[in-house]
């Protein structure tokens, strides 16, 4: 069964740096998604990404992240200056384009900035 | 603003025991309403959606989830527990008479199944 496959498992970086985050989406899918889940809290909406353009973001996704589909395969998300907020474990999910677009997800990148 | 409550934060059943794990939902219009499940260290894993016709939805390994319009609810539930069914349960939805895709999710809920 084709699932969504996310690099690193666990990604430790410093207050400044930049991190980028890898994603695999299902190969026929269109839809692209970013959540993040801070320890103990709701699993949040980021942003969504279609047809190479964000389609949709939240109040969280501001200006120090960024999306991108560098080739047909991948999908990143990428954080300019991580902030000691931004640990979290980031999911990536995909849909396909018809119908309620169910989504499904990776197994997440655990981000902890020091 | 729309919102999902999942209003136990733990739930514990013994094994072969009927299961139920609640949600409700507020949202503007009809809602498009998901089950994911999450096993330590895994992702969330799709189980069952409802969409729009019969309120009874039967997913992945046995479990069904009723939506109940009136009460605004999408109940988890599964006649039989097993022991591999411990996880946390998280319940989502999306508005389907709007063009947003964004799920909205609830707090989660460890179901414990004893032995």
């Amino acid at each position: 069964e084709p699932e969504v496959t996310q690099t690193p498992s666990h990604q430790v970086t410093q207050m400044g740096q930049e991190v980028i985050l890898r994603c695999v989406p299902i190969s026929n899918h269109l839809y692209f998604y970013w959540y993040r889940q801070i320890l103990g809290q709701k699993v949040e909406f980021l942003v969504s990404f279609y047809n190479n353009e964000i389609s949709e973001k939240s109040e969280i996704f501001d200006d120090q992240f960024s999306v991108e589909r560098p080739d047909g395969s991948n999908f990143t998300l990428k954080i300019r200056s991580t902030k000691l907020e931004d640990s979290a474990m980031y999911f990536c999910a995909s849909s396909e384009r018809g119908g309620p677009l169910t989504q499904y997800f990776g197994p997440g990148t655990r981000l902890t900035v020091l | 603003a729309q919102s999902v409550a999942q209003p136990e934060d733990q739930v514990n059943v013994a094994e072969g025991n009927p299961l139920t794990v609640k949600c409700t939902y507020s949202v503007s219009g009809n809602p498009y309403l998901f089950w994911y499940v999450q096993y330590p260290n895994r992702g969330l894993q799709f189980l069952l959606k409802y969409i729009t016709g019969d309120n009874l939805v039967k997913g992945s390994y046995g479990f069904e989830a009723e939506f109940n319009k009136s009460q605004t609810s999408f109940h988890l539930k599964k006649p039989s527990a097993l022991v591999s069914d411990s996880a946390l349960y998280f319940c989502s939805m999306r508005g389907a008479d709007t063009g947003r895709r964004a799920l909205t999710f609830g707090s989660g809920t460890r179901l414990q199944v004893q032995p």
